[in-house]
Formats: structure tokens, sequence, C-alpha cells
């Protein structure tokens, strides 16, 4: 099955600088690779997402880019806010999700 | 937006005693729901799979017999934990997906995520 591996597991930025999670794939047949946010005992929430098809995708301070070939895809937030303090996790899927282990964004005021 | 209701948002139990969380899409039709469960500080672990009219299928390791599913309709998934032991306390979440959304030719899987349920066994 499919292997999600995310890093750093623990981010900690000061407000107005940039964070970059990273995560590897290991099924090529993946196509789809979801970001979620997920905030303290709620569900995860969509953040940006990226297909099989396309290299970088971009909305307002949040871009995720996909190197197929290498089984790559990462996630930056530029310009960092207190209410990007979070726990991000990456996924990627061919058809069934499978999750990266998380990564707990803290944004420095 | 998909939105995907889920109840109870936390429950607690005896142990021995049986609970039933319910995953609705509210403004979609949901052929295929996904059940997930999450520890604390950790990530999301599949359980199973929900196809509508459809059994059910498990990931390994997951009791199908002591995590019951249910897919009755293209709204409506439950997932029944029975005999609770304090093992099974942890995050529920459920999500689902948009039979008419996402990318058919890539196969892409838009899911749209509930809130989670909060088990706690006593």
């Amino acid at each position: 099955g499919e292997n999600v591996e995310q890093h750093p597991s623990t981010l900690s930025v000061q407000e107005g600088d940039s964070a970059v999670i990273k995560c590897t794939y290991s099924d090529s047949a993946s196509n789809y690779f979801p970001w979620y946010k997920q905030e303290l005992g709620k569900g995860p929430q969509l953040i940006i997402d990226i297909r099989s098809n396309v290299g970088e995708k971009k909305d307002q301070r949040i871009a995720v880019t996909l190197n197929k070939t290498a089984k790559h895809f990462s996630l930056h937030i530029t310009e960092t806010q207190p209410e990007d303090s979070a726990v991000y996790f990456c996924a990627a899927s061919n058809y069934k999700l499978s999750f990266g282990a998380g990564t707990t964004v803290t944004v420095r005021a | 937006g998909a939105v995907v209701s889920q109840h109870p948002s936390w429950v607690i139990c005896k142990s021995g005693t049986s609970v039933k969380i319910e995953c609705r899409s509210l403004d979609f039709q949901a052929t295929t729901m996904f059940w997930y469960r999450q520890f604390p500080k950790q990530s999301l672990m599949l359980m199973a799979t929900s196809n509508e009219g459809s059994k059910a299928t498990y990931e390994q390791g997951v009791e199908k017999d002591k995590f019951l599913i249910n897919h009755a309709s293209l709204t409506l998934s439950t997932l029944t934990v029975t005999s609770a032991h304090p093992e099974d306390s942890s995050f529920y979440i459920c999500s689902a997906r948009d039979y008419f959304s996402g990318d058919r030719l890539s196969g892409a899987n838009v899911l749209t995520f509930g809130a989670g349920s909060r088990l706690t066994v006593l």
C-alpha cells in the first residue's frame, strides 16, 4: 500500500516568515495530493490540493509543489500568521487517502 | 461547498456498551464514505471504506464485528462501536466523496471531512 512520510514533525517560525513542509510517497499510482489543516479537537480541513498532472499550485499565501519523478511534494506557507498555527497533514491518494504523520506548526508572534 | 456533519461530537460510555456515530453529507450525495481513527498526537488511520448499498471494506487489522458500518443511503453512514472498551477511546472521523465532484479523468478523490467524534470509554 501507499506509504507517506512527512517532515518535519514540528516547526516553529516567526510571524511573517515562511514555513515549508515536505512529504514523500511510495505508490507511483497515486494521483491526488491534498494538504489538510487540523486544529485541536476538530476534523481536518482541506487547504490546498494538487493533481498528478500539475507541478505547482498556489492559493494566496499557500503553495504546493509536486515532483512525480522523485515522488515528493511540499507545502509552502508564506507570510505566516498566528492563526496558521495548527497540525498540517499531507496525503496521497489513488482512491484511498494515506496520510503523513503530521507537522505541528507554531507561529511565534 | 460540500459539508459533512458528524454526530455526536463527543460521547462518554461505560465499558461493554455500544456507541453509534453518524456521518451525513448535507448537500451532496456520497456513494463512498471513509472512517478514520485518530489517537492523540497521531495521524489519521483509515479503518474502513463504506459503500452505499453494499458491505464495508475494512483495512487490515480492523475488526469488522467490532466496528459495524452501515451505509444505507447516499447521505448517511453510521459506525457502531460494539462492546466498547477503554482501548477503543479515540477520535473517530468520517469523510465523504461527492459523487459528482472530483476529476473523473485522473480519478482524483476529493474528500470532505466531518468534525470528528471523541469517544471516551470508562
